[in-house]
């Protein structure tokens, strides 16, 4: 079974700070996503990675940067957190080709900025 | 550019009742389409996938879903539900025609709240 970990399942940070949501998948997925979800508004696409050191914008960039030195891992990184960005988490990979491939999926980090 | 609509926020049954998700989604090219399920402080899981071929998908746990072309619909049903089905499900669609255009548009839930 393809495992998807995300570092943390809860994290409490401060306005300003800078955060780091880490994801590590062990199926040599090529694709990694990170997603937000929040209340009446479903998974919203923040960025994408297709390759080690690629990525693309998803639907919500603004306010974040990511970061894929190794296959395997992929990190979200908030530059100075503010309290709109307080929401859970998802972290996904899926392997290359992956339009009819399905995401695996993480459990989630929630996070909230105070 | 897809969207998908999921007609229901809640979806309140009882216990050995039969249940409908529906799920609707638009599209200018023709699509894969999913259903996820998200139980209480979990992520989401695959429940079933329309790739090709029969309209009528079956998935785990029970769970099949119909593709409607001319209705640009894939409603998720089950004859009879459980308590343990209560989560949140996710209906989401991705583009056929691969390359980078291999993202999920996700559709914003239905939490289908099983009761005894």
């Amino acid at each position: 079974d393809v495992k998807v970990t995300q570092s943390s399942r809860y994290l409490v940070k401060r306005t300003g700070e800078k955060v780091f949501l880490e994801c590590v998948q062990d199926m040599d997925h090529e694709n990694m996503f990170w997603y937000r979800q929040d209340p009446g508004l479903g998974l919203r696409l923040i960025y994408f990675s297709y390759d080690v050191k690629m990525k693309e914008k998803g639907d919500i960039p603004e306010g974040y940067s990511v970061s894929r030195e190794k296959k395997e891992r992929f990190s979200l990184i908030l530059e100075s957190a503010s309290t709109n960005q307080t929401s859970m988490y998802l972290c996904a990979s899926s392997p290359v080709f992956g339009g009819n491939q399905p995401q695996h999926f993480g459990d989630g980090t929630r996070l909230s900025i105070l | 550019a897809q969207s998908v609509t999921q007609l229901d926020s809640q979806v309140p049954v009882f216990e050995e009742a039969p249940v409908e998700l529906r799920c609707n989604y638009s599209s200018s090219v023709s699509v894969y389409l999913f259903w996820y399920v998200q139980y209480p402080n979990q992520g989401l899981q695959l429940l079933l996938k329309y790739l090709s071929g029969s309209t009528l998908v079956k998935g785990i746990n029970g769970f099949e879903a119909e593709f409607n072309k001319s209705q640009t619909s894939f409603h998720l049903r089950k004859p009879s539900v459980h308590i343990s089905d209560t989560a949140e499900y996710f209906c989401a669609v991705s583009d056929r025609r691969g390359g980078s255009n291999y993202k999920l548009t996700f559709g914003k839930g239905t939490l289908l709240t099983v009761n005894p």
